[in-house]
C-alpha cells in the first residue's frame, strides 16, 4: 500500500527564517504524482504543487521550493524568508491510480507556526 | 478561492440522525472526490465519482453513501451518526477521472455530532 510520512509533526520558527518540511513516500507504481497542500488556520485545502515521478527538476515559486528525489522517495518544500502568512497545516500527498480512478494518500500534515 | 463549493459550512446534530452534504464541483470538472479529515484518522479518501458513476471506494462506512447528479453535483449521505463521525468533510473536484489529476478542494463541511 501507498504510504506517505511528514515525520515533523509542529515547526515553530520566527519570521524571516527559512523552514524546510519534509515528505517521504512509498509507493510500488513507477509512476505516480505527489502533490502539497496548506490548510490554513481558516480550514480550506490549498493546491501548491504537483510533480510526476518521471520529473526531478526542483521546482521554485516565489518563495516556495520544492526538491523531489526519487534515489531517497522524498518531496521536500521549502519556504524562504518564512512571513507570518505562511502559518498554517502542510499536507503531502502521492496520487494512487486504481483502475483508472484516483484517490490521494496523505500524510499527517506539519503544522508550521511562523511568529513574529 | 478553488471553485469547488460546499453547503452547509457548519452541521450540528445528534447522534443517530442523518446528515446531507452536498458539493458542487468546478467548472467543467467531472470527477468529484469526498475526503474526511478527523484528529485521529488524518484525511481519508472516501468516494470519487466521475460523471455520475461511482469510480472508486475508500475507507467509507455503510452508514455512508454518497451519489453524483446529471447535474455533477454530489450529496454525501451520512446516517445513523455516531460522536465519532464528528470531522471536516471535504468534496475536491478534478477535470477527468485519472491520477494525473490535480484535485481542488472546496471550503469543507464541518459536522458535529452531540
Amino acid at each position: 500500500a501507498q504510504k506517505v510520512t511528514q515525520a515533523q509533526t509542529e515547526i515553530s520558527v520566527v519570521e524571516k527564517e527559512d523552514v524546510t518540511l519534509d515528505c517521504v513516500y512509498e509507493t510500488r507504481d513507477t509512476t505516480y504524482y505527489l502533490f502539497w497542500y496548506k490548510q490554513p488556520p481558516s480550514g480550506e485545502l490549498v493546491f501548491l504543487i504537483r510533480r510526476n515521478s518521471f520529473d526531478e527538476q526542483n521546482e521554485i515559486s516565489g518563495r516556495y521550493s520544492w526538491n523531489f528525489q526519487k534515489s531517497t522517495s522524498s518531496f521536500n518544500f521549502t519556504i524562504t524568508a518564512s512571513q507570518v502568512v505562511d502559518s498554517a497545516v502542510y499536507f503531502c500527498a502521492l496520487s494512487e491510480a486504481e483502475g483508472g480512478a484516483q484517490k490521494l494518500v496523505f500524510g499527517q500534515g506539519t503544522r508550521l507556526t511562523i511568529n513574529p | 478561492d478553488s471553485g469547488v463549493t460546499q453547503t452547509p459550512k457548519h452541521l450540528i446534530t445528534a447522534t443517530g440522525q442523518r446528515v446531507t452534504l452536498r458539493c458542487s464541483p468546478r467548472s467543467g470538472d467531472l470527477s468529484v472526490y469526498w475526503y474526511q479529515q478527523s484528529l485521529d484518522q488524518g484525511l481519508q479518501f472516501l468516494i470519487q465519482y466521475y460523471n455520475g458513476e461511482e469510480r472508486a471506494k475508500g475507507n467509507i462506512l455503510e452508514r455512508f453513501s454518497a451519489q453524483q447528479f446529471p447535474d455533477l453535483h454530489s450529496e454525501l449521505n451520512l446516517s445513523s451518526l455516531e460522536l465519532g463521525d464528528s470531522a471536516l468533510y471535504f468534496c475536491a473536484s478534478s477535470h477527468r477521472q485519472g491520477f494525473t489529476d490535480t484535485q481542488y478542494f472546496g471550503p469543507g463541511t464541518r459536522l458535529t455530532v452531540l
